[in-house]
């Protein structure tokens, strides 16, 4: 079956924008989980949402928010863009009894 | 707080020689332990996981791992590298089945030399 597709793959934006991150999981996930990907602090959890419903959340600001589908499709909105905020960003979906798969990244840039 | 460490930032390793990559975790009771891979500019790929049973895991390409709960590690090994392994491995923890949250190590970096 297909796996974890995100798109864009590449995204420049300035700061003080917004910009917005899509991942499809795999057919049959319910569970979406995003990561935040730096040279500086490494992979960190940002948050999960199973069933359309924010399951877990990592400590990252309000700045930081995400949403889920009812086809299981998620978004992430990150507001009022920082420089900091420049990362990989990566999705990861999980069924009922497999264990993570994560999709290749989008790639956002702050300048 | 559960954590992980993995100590060696950068590993060289010879073609077809073997490799041990080094994973420590801080957590009060058996957590659930995880080896992926990452190639540049991709995403991550999982290696092999640790849930409970039998300690020493097989995983894909040739990689295996073993759980030592007194010593709280779950190491990487490969027998024998082949430059297609050259890439950054991370190792993750999460705290029970369907809690999704992974703590990941802050990765090693895989040479090989020819």
């Amino acid at each position: 079956k297909a796996g974890v597709t995100q798109t864009p793959r590449y995204l420049i934006k300035t700061r003080g924008q917004q910009v917005t991150l899509s991942c499809s999981p795999i057919s049959g996930h319910r569970s979406v989980s995003w990561y935040q990907q730096t040279p500086g602090q490494g992979l960190q959890f940002l948050f999960e949402y199973f069933s359309e419903t924010q399951r877990n959340k990592g400590n990252f600001p309000g700045r930081f928010s995400g949403r889920q589908f009812s086809n299981s499709r998620s978004e992430m909105n990150v507001s009022t863009l920082e420089l900091g905020d420049s990362a990989l960003y990566l999705c990861a979906s999980r069924g009922d009894r497999d264990e993570q798969y994560f999709g290749p990244g989008t790639r956002l840039t702050v300048t | 707080a559960q954590s992980v460490t993995q100590p060696d930032i950068h590993i060289t390793v010879s073609e077809g020689a073997s490799l041990e990559l080094r994973c420590n975790y801080s957590y009060g009771a058996t957590p659930y332990l995880f080896w992926y891979v990452q190639s540049p500019g991709q995403g991550l790929q999982l290696l092999l996981k640790y849930f409970s049973g039998d300690t020493l895991v097989q995983g894909i390409k040739g990689f295996e791992a073993e759980f030592k709960r007194s010593q709280s590690s779950f190491n990487l090994r490969k027998p024998s590298v082949h430059w297609s392994d050259a890439a950054e491995y991370f190792c993750a923890v999460g705290l029970n089945f369907g809690n999704e949250k992974l703590t990941f190590g802050t990765g090693t970096r895989l040479t090989i030399i020819p």
